[in-house]
This record gives structure tokens, C-alpha cells and sequence, in this order.
């Protein structure tokens, strides 16, 4: 059973509006929160996280917000830029399971000009 | 500065033979992990070094060995390779969990 789940397989935006990545996680031990992008034929780079004790990271143009009550994160990206375009995974670890990651199954984002 | 580098790129099996795939890191971390990517299931933990010297099964380890050669280098070993086996792997280092994961460009990996 997996405990991250990212529902939406693909989202299309235009250049220049918001991107909304979303995540949903199970297990209440996991304290941190992170998004890894992704493109063709590399391995996925860090792109932001977010501790279990915030309710919002900022870094640039994207966004983390986690809404622990509802178990749930989201990434957004404004504004959207064709480079963009790529496959998001959101991850979460746990101290109590020696803070491995565990993974989402990605959402690919392709943002249109 | 390579980071993370994985070999071979690219590799076609037949069913039941045998490869190491190799991954060498060069930013001095302890932890070392191996990853598999299949479409729909995201990247999911084949095997973990938290140290040199100590490797751990992680979710999915069945069919597969490790070898945790030195601080640099953690191998992922298919001793009869099998159809379900064809993935992507990605290697993957870490110093300080759960921040600065970073990965190997991965190995396409197909089983005939």
C-alpha cells in the first residue's frame, strides 16, 4: 500500500500561470516533506522540503505547503516556465525509520508556451 | 564535479543471467542507497548502506544483492535476472537524511 500518492499522473498549464503539484500521505510519523524534479534520461534533483513544524516553504518560484491535519502537500510553482516541464515527486521520511525516503509515483508537469 | 556516477548507462539481459551494476560517489557521504523506477510506482528502495561496512534491505530487495566495496562505491548485484527486473535504477548518496539525497543519472536496465 503506498503511503505518498500523488493522484494526478500528468498536468498541462500554460506559460506563465500557476502550477499546483499535489501529494497525499498515510503514515503520521513522517516529519519531513520533500520535492524532487525530474527530466528525461537524469536521475531526480532536490528541489524544496518542508519540516512536520512549518506550514509553508518559499524558495523562489516555488512553494511548499503542507496541511498536516488533512495529511497533505503541495507544490506550486509561479510562474510556470517551459523549462519546467518534467516529472515531480514528492517524497517523506521519518526519524523512526532511520528518515529513508519514501516515494511518490511523480507527476508529469508540462508547461506550454 | 561528478557527484554521483552509475555504469553501465544502458543493458539488455537475458533471462537469468547475471550483472553488477556499479555507482561511485565522490562527495565523501556515508549513506548510499539503490533505487528502482517503474511507471505508476514512483522510485521504490532496493538496498541501503548507512555506513561503509553495514548495507540493510529496503522495500523491494528480493532478487538482488549488495556490496558496500568502500565509503565511494556500493555495487547492486542480479545474480539470475528475471523480466520483472527491467527498470530504471538510480543510485543515490546522502550525508545528512533526510536533506541532500543526490542521485546517479540511472541504468536502463531491460531483461528479455
Amino acid at each position: 500500500d503506498q503511503q505518498v500518492k500523488q493522484n494526478s499522473p500528468s498536468l498541462s498549464v500554460q506559460e506563465g500561470r500557476i502550477s499546483i503539484l499535489n501529494c497525499d500521505y498515510t503514515n503520521s510519523m513522517f516529519d519531513y516533506f520533500l520535492w524532487y524534479k525530474k527530466y528525461p534520461a537524469e536521475g531526480p534533483t532536490f528541489l524544496i522540503s518542508i519540516s512536520s513544524i512549518k506550514d509553508k516553504n518559499e524558495d523562489g518560484r516555488f512553494t511548499v505547503f503542507l496541511n498536516k491535519s488533512a495529511k497533505h502537500l503541495s507544490l506550486h510553482i509561479v510562474p510556470s516556465q517551459p523549462g519546467d516541464s518534467a516529472v515531480y515527486f514528492c517524497a517523506a521520511s521519518a526519524k523512526e525509520y532511520g528518515n529513508k525516503l519514501v516515494f511518490g509515483a511523480g507527476t508529469i508537469l508540462r508547461v506550454k508556451s | 564535479n561528478a557527484g554521483v556516477t552509475q555504469t553501465p548507462k544502458f543493458q539488455v539481459l537475458k533471462t537469468g543471467q547475471s550483472m553488477t551494476l556499479q555507482c561511485a560517489q565522490d562527495m565523501n557521504h556515508n549513506s548510499m542507497y539503490w533505487y528502482r523506477q517503474d511507471p505508476g510506482m514512483g522510485l521504490r528502495l532496493i538496498y541501503y548502506s548507512a555506513s561503509e561496512g553495514t548495507t540493510d534491505k529496503g522495500e523491494v530487495p528480493n532478487g538482488y544483492n549488495v556490496s558496500r566495496l568502500n565509503k565511494r562505491e556500493f555495487s547492486l548485484r542480479l545474480e539470475s535476472a528475471a523480466p520483472s527486473q527491467t527498470s530504471v535504477y538510480f543510485c543515490a548518496s546522502s550525508e545528512a537524511l533526510p536533506r541532500g539525497v543526490f542521485f546517479g543519472q540511472g541504468t536502463r536496465l531491460t531483461v528479455v
